[in-house]
């Protein structure tokens, strides 16, 4: 168990509204990320965090948002959900330095957000 | 374009021979290679991993293979069991790109009693 949360589990939502999806952690792991897994395409990155207030943007950003205030929490946003953005959410963390096995990155049990 | 590549969506074994995972990799900078089970409703878990200066590891029934000429790496179940069924990952890392991994589609494997 890599001390990672993720909120809500489930979601539906309509087109047009916002949604923002909740990543937390308790292992103070400075790095934070967001995939997407859909049918046929593996899971692809969103958006990732190198730190409070560093983020960036993976291959899949467009329509999301993040926010890291504090090194445990990582947020997700939809600003206008999209059904597009139907898909489940995974949140990943890692530490790069810290264990023999330091690029390894561990997943949260993923929010299955469903947009009608 | 895809860097990381699993070409076999599926593959079906019996139970007690062995599963062999294969992927393969377009990128010549990528030095560090994952390996991630995930099962239905659950997020993926870590399995093994390889560096770019070994070309084999083990650990219990799983090794992974790393043949760097060839961009290719291999997962190998011995022996299989039914609790083995999931979806495999593949996933690989360069240096100096913030540990950004990227994932193959996945192979399911289903493993028969």
């Amino acid at each position: 168990d890599a001390g990672i949360t993720q909120s809500p589990r489930h979601k539906v939502t309509e087109t047009g509204t916002p949604v923002t999806l909740r990543c937390h952690q308790t292992e103070n792991h400075r790095y934070m990320y967001w995939y997407r897994q859909d049918p046929g395409h593996g899971l692809r990155l969103i958006h990732y965090s190198y730190g409070v207030k560093d983020t960036d943007k993976g291959e899949v950003s467009d329509g999301y948002s993040v926010s890291r205030s504090k090194t445990e929490d990582f947020l997700l946003t939809l600003e206008s959900a999209t059904s597009s953005q139907t898909s489940v959410y995974f949140c990943a963390i890692t530490d790069p330095g810290l264990a023999a096995s330091t690029d390894t990155q561990y997943f949260g049990p993923g929010t299955r957000l469903t947009v009608l | 374009d895809q860097q990381v590549k699993q070409n076999s969506p599926s593959l079906s074994v019996q139970e007690g021979r062995i599963s062999i995972l294969n992927c393969d990799y377009t990128n010549s900078m990528f030095d560090y290679f994952l390996w991630y089970k995930k099962y239905p409703a659950e997020g993926p878990t870590f399995l093994i991993s390889i560096s770019s200066i070994k070309d084999k590891n083990e650990d219990g029934r799983f090794t992974v293979f790393l043949n760097k000429s060839a961009k290719h790496l291999s997962l190998h179940i011995v022996p299989s069991q039914p609790g083995d069924s999931a979806v495999y990952f593949c996933a690989a890392l360069s240096g100096g790109s913030n540990y950004k991994l990227t994932f193959g589609k996945g192979t399911l494997l289903t493993v028969n009693p």
